[in-house]
Order: structure tokens, then C-alpha cells, then sequence
């Protein structure tokens, strides 16, 4: 049982240039969500899912696409990279959904430059 | 939409009990989570508590929640400097279907 796994751990991206975060579940979970995380702001709700072909958008969404093709993987795509969207992405998981609490990846540290 | 505020920072010696507190603004949260955070690790789930309870204890760990000052507080005893970390306070409804808003985080530095 693997939990949670995100890939890359890092990643450093010019501006403009696209790129695929990865997150995958081996927990048979429903619901998957994507954070960011920076200094001062806690973490910002991206996208979330509640199912397989199930999104929707969180509280910064813009810059971001999702998709959920299958149940054990959530990727998050930066569509042009922006500076702004230097972070930590965390992606998380959870059988219930609020009732079963979130498993959390080990995060991917972003940077554009 | 939901709104979590937390304090930023807190001190503490080894041995003395520590104190976090959080307050919501929804007061149709239903569940209430504290999350903790190692330099450079995701988050871990401490503990959490639904809005049907006032208090709930884990060991070491006490979540009290105050309904009506949407106010929740966790309490460490006997904080060691392995409780160093960056503690978050996390609120949902359950009809948001999963969506987990947090709060800034608090830095809680243990000083031996």
C-alpha cells in the first residue's frame, strides 16, 4: 500500500512551458483534491473530485486543468507556467470524503522561472 | 464560502502544555480537522472532531470545540520538541462533497 504518491518531488519550469503534476491513489479512494501551498497562506484549494469523470474547481483555479480518467489517478496540468505559480502542490485522498479524512502526498516543489 | 483563521506562531518550553487555537467562519462546518506538518513532509491527519461533539481526547491531544464562537483549540500536554511543527486547522460541510478548506497554519516551536 503505497498511499499517496505525487511525482516529480521537484521541478523547475520556465515561464510559459507546460507540464503534468502526477498523483496517484492505491486506496480504492473516491475523492481527491489538489492544493497549493505557500508562505503565510496556509493551503489554497485547486481542483477536487469526487469520482472517476467527477471535477470540479476550488478556490484557485485559474492556470490549472484537471481530469479524472480512473480512480487511482488525479493529474493536475499548468497550462502556460507563471511565477506566480511557484509552490508546493500537495495532493490528497480520502475514501469518505469528509468523513474519512484526508491522506496527503509527500507534495512536488514547483518553481518557474 | 468557508474562511479558517489560525494564529502564525507559538512558543513553548519542553514539558509545558501547548495551545493552538483556530476559529471558522461557517457555522454549518461539520467536520473539523487539525493537520500537522514536518519541515519539508505532507501533512499528517492528527485528529478531528464532528460538530456534534464539544471535546474529543487522543492521548496527549485535546480538540475542544466551542459551537457557538465557531472556535476550536487543539492541546498538546506535556509538548516535547517532536511536536515541533506547523500545526493546521481544517473545516468542511458535508454537503461541499469533500471540499477541505485550512487555515494558514500555526509554527509551534518547542524550546528544550
Amino acid at each position: 500500500n503505497a498511499g499517496v504518491t505525487q511525482t516529480p518531488k521537484f521541478q523547475v519550469l520556465k515561464t510559459g512551458q507546460s507540464m503534468t503534476l502526477q498523483c496517484a491513489q492505491d486506496m480504492n479512494h473516491e475523492y481527491m483534491s489538489w492544493y497549493r501551498q505557500d508562505p503565510g497562506m496556509g493551503l489554497r484549494l485547486i481542483h477536487y473530485s469526487v469520482g472517476a469523470g467527477i471535477t470540479d474547481q476550488g478556490e484557485v483555479p485559474n492556470g490549472y486543468n484537471v481530469s479524472r480518467s480512473t480512480t487511482e489517478d488525479f493529474p493536475l496540468r499548468l497550462l502556460s507556467a507563471a511565477p506566480s505559480q511557484t509552490s508546493v502542490y500537495f495532493c490528497a485522498s480520502s475514501y469518505g470524503g469528509l468523513t474519512g479524512g484526508y491522506t496527503f502526498g509527500s507534495g512536488t516543489r514547483l518553481t518557474v522561472v | 464560502g468557508e474562511d479558517v483563521e489560525q494564529s502564525l506562531f507559538l512558543s513553548v518550553r519542553e514539558g509545558d502544555s501547548s495551545v493552538i487555537n483556530c476559529t471558522y467562519t461557517d457555522s454549518s462546518s461539520t467536520y473539523l480537522y487539525w493537520y500537522k506538518q514536518e519541515p519539508g513532509a505532507g501533512l499528517q491527519l492528527l485528529t478531528y472532531i464532528f460538530s456534534n461533539m464539544d471535546m474529543k481526547q487522543d492521548q496527549r491531544l485535546t480538540v475542544l470545540l466551542n459551537k457557538k464562537d465557531k472556535h476550536l483549540s487543539l492541546r498538546i500536554a506535556d509538548t516535547q520538541t517532536g511536536d515541533s511543527a506547523i500545526y493546521f486547522c481544517a473545516g468542511g460541510t458535508a454537503g461541499n462533497t469533500g471540499k477541505l478548506i485550512f487555515g494558514q497554519g500555526t509554527t509551534l516551536q518547542v524550546k528544550p
